[in-house]
């Protein structure tokens, strides 16, 4: 039972280019979401989802697209990448948006130059 | 938005020695959650809160739900340096929304 996996783990980026995040989780839950993690201001939530088919915006969500096709994937795409998205972004899963036990990704690092 | 307020934002202690920190907000929750994340990891659930008034223990870990449900606390028992990481408070349905955390060192 892996949980939630994340890839990559680091990734370094040119300002402009674009990427996707990869977000997978193997426990059948219905609620997914990404956060960014800077320092001193903790997580804030990019987008989230509370099923299949359904996405919604979060803190921040500018420059950031989701989609969610399937109950276990939650790519996050970043479309033109700027220094200012650099950060570590963690992509999290919980069994429903009431049972808001979160279980974490292990992160990926971005670097954008 | 539901904003959670952490404090301290950084906490160094020696080992032996009891602490408190706090997660505060103007706005009522349904529930609140405390996680400790380490260097390099993802946050992990420590525990929920649910109802005003609610004490909880982990161990050496006391979590309390304030009585209005729009504060939380957590205290630490006789620390280890086992217990060095960020304690971050959550809260929130759909969006869940976390506090900027504070910064524990435990010194051996």
């Amino acid at each position: 039972n892996a949980g939630v996996t994340q890839t990559p783990k680091f990734q370094v980026l040119k300002t402009g280019q674009s990427m996707t995040l990869q977000c997978a989780q193997d426990m059948n839950h219905e609620y997914m979401s990404w956060y960014r993690q800077d320092p001193g201001m903790g997580l804030r939530l990019i987008h989230y989802s509370v099923g299949a088919g359904i996405t919604d915006q979060g803190e921040v969500p500018n420059g950031y697209n989701v989609s969610r096709s399937t109950t276990e994937d939650f790519p996050l795409r970043l479309l033109s990448a700027a220094p200012s998205q650099t950060s570590v972004y963690f992509c999290a899963s919980s069994y429903s948006e009431l049972n808001t036990e979160a279980f974490f990704g292990q992160g990926t690092r971005l670097t954008v130059v | 938005t539901q904003l959670l307020e952490q404090s301290p934002q950084f906490l160094s202690i020696q080992e032996g020695e009891n602490l408190t920190v706090y997660c505060n907000s103007s706005s009522v929750f349904s529930s609140l959650q405390w996680y400790r994340q380490e260097p390099g990891e993802g946050p992990v659930l420590l525990v929920t809160v649910v109802t005003g008034g609610e004490v909880k223990k982990l161990k050496r870990l006391t979590f309390q739900f304030g009585d209005a449900r729009k504060d939380s606390s957590l205290h630490i028992t006789a620390a280890q340096p086992g217990d060095t990481g960020l304690y971050l408070c959550a809260g929130g349905d759909n969006d869940m929304r976390f506090g900027a955390g504070t910064r524990l060192t435990v010194k051996p």
